[in-house]
């Protein structure tokens, strides 16, 4: 099945600079790649997705590439707020149908102000 | 955000108890899920449901039985569990393509003493 690895597990920035979350998946079939936010005692909730049939997508701060060759796409996130400080999850989803998301383990990201 | 409505929010039982926590979305769709969310595994899928039939179990012990009567409704009924069983449990809906979003219920904060 589909595994997902996800990379840095924690990560700092001061505020104002850029961060990127890295994730890698295991089956070249999947075709959809979301990025979830959850902030301390709240849901995870989507924030960016991209398809496989684009390599990159941008929205105001955050956008998320995708190499399908090599298997991976990242979360990026310029000029950084407080509010950002939150763990984010990647996730990529192999069948077609209702089968669900398979996770990454999280990166919690501090924006030091 | 009220598509997915979960309760109880929060919940202390002993060892010997049984209780239930109800999942309800109100986005008409037709897969629903559970996940774990503790420091160990962050987010760790429990079952799977599609147009009420279970159809993924992910090794989970039988202390813990899911019920689902309808597409709308997703129960989860818990028996004689462990301390370690505290966790956050999610519930997710998603209506039934592989490239749509999927969203979490807020979670039930367990506790088990």
């Amino acid at each position: 099945g589909e595994n997902v690895e996800q990379h840095p597990s924690t990560l700092s920035v001061q505020e104002g600079d850029s961060a990127v979350i890295k994730c890698t998946y295991s089956d070249s079939a999947s075709n959809y790649f979301p990025w979830y936010k959850q902030e301390l005692g709240k849901r995870p909730q989507l924030i960016i997705d991209i398809r496989s049939n684009v390599g990159e997508k941008k929205d105001q701060r955050i956008a998320v590439t995708l190499n399908k060759t090599a298997k991976h796409f990242s979360l990026h996130i310029t000029e950084t707020q407080p509010e950002d400080s939150a763990v984010y999850f990647c996730a990529a989803i192999f069948y077609s149908g209702n089968t669900p998301l398979v996770f990454g383990k999280g990166t919690r990201l501090s924006v030091i102000a | 955000e009220t598509g997915v409505t979960q309760t109880p929010r929060h919940l202390v039982m002993g060892m010997t108890n049984k209780k239930s926590l109800k999942c309800e979305q109100h986005l008409g769709h037709n897969a629903m899920y559970w996940y774990k969310q503790s420091a160990k595994k962050p987010l760790e899928l429990m079952f799977v449901y599609n147009f009420k039939e279970q159809t993924e179990n992910n090794s989970v012990p039988s202390r813990f039985s899911p019920e689902c009567p309808n597409s709308s409704h997703l129960f989860l009924h818990l028996h004689t569990l462990q301390p370690e069983d505290s966790a956050l449990y999610l519930c997710a809906s998603k209506r039934d393509s592989s490239t749509d979003t999927q969203y979490f219920g807020p979670g039930t904060r367990l506790t088990v003493l």
